[in-house]
């Protein structure tokens, strides 16, 4: 089924540690990104991808990083990890990096830093 | 500072009776909005758009209204069903070609049979 692939399901990290969240998509699409959710404040962007070898920074960028080696694949790293990145995290594509484009949701990482 | 807010947390109806899911936004530079739908344990998935250029948009049961005077957007679901019982969150898009949508809080919608 085409769609966009998150690993791992869920996870708990001790502080300090280094994390990478991969998220594959098989719909060949342009753009990609990466969103936490937060009790109370929605969906907030991270990082975003508008085609392979272009990243750039959404609304809560800090203490993260991603790169777009290739059209299908967008990792996000946590270099050092904290307790207030403790969140669920979805990853996303859309055909291209257009206004009103709709975005394709993966079903998400959740992420416990202790 | 909340550019898209959705001000309710949630919203109980009745099946069968009308949901009407409220979101006001600040920025007058947004032209698209859009809305998705959330169950526990999935990711978001789009429902309905609207462009700013416009003021109704419609999709069976669902309707979207824009008032771009108040900055106010609203989606209709009617009637309503048990299975709309979810997450819905409005979602706003600037113009350009970033495709960054920026999202209200949330409403929980709870429809009782």
């Amino acid at each position: 089924i085409a769609g966009i692939t998150q690993a791992p399901t869920s996870q708990i990290l001790a502080a300090g540690r280094r994390m990478t969240l991969r998220c594959t998509q098989d719909m060949r699409h342009n753009a990609m990104y990466w969103y936490r959710q937060d009790l109370g404040l929605g969906l907030r962007l991270i990082h975003y991808s508008n085609t392979a070898g272009t990243t750039g920074k959404g609304e809560v960028p800090d203490g993260y990083s991603v790169s777009r080696a290739n059209t299908d694949d967008f990792p996000l790293t946590l270099a050092s990890a904290v307790p207030s990145q403790t969140s669920v995290y979805f990853c996303a594509s859309s055909a291209w990096g257009g206004t009103g484009q709709p975005q394709h949701f993966g079903d998400g990482t959740r992420l416990s830093i202790l | 500072d909340q550019q898209v807010k959705q001000n309710s947390p949630s919203l109980s109806v009745q099946e069968g009776r009308i949901s009407i899911l409220n979101c006001d936004y600040t920025n007058s530079m947004f032209d698209y909005f859009l809305w998705y739908k959330k169950y526990p344990a999935e990711g978001p998935t789009f429902l309905i758009s609207i462009s700013s250029i416009k003021d109704k948009n419609e999709d069976g049961r669902f309707t979207v209204f824009l008032n771009k005077s108040a900055k106010h957007l609203s989606l209709h679901i009617v009637p309503s069903q048990p299975g709309d019982s979810a997450v819905y969150f409005c979602a706003a898009s600037l113009s350009g070609n970033t495709g960054k949508l920026i999202f209200g809080q949330g409403t929980t919608l709870q429809v009782k049979p």
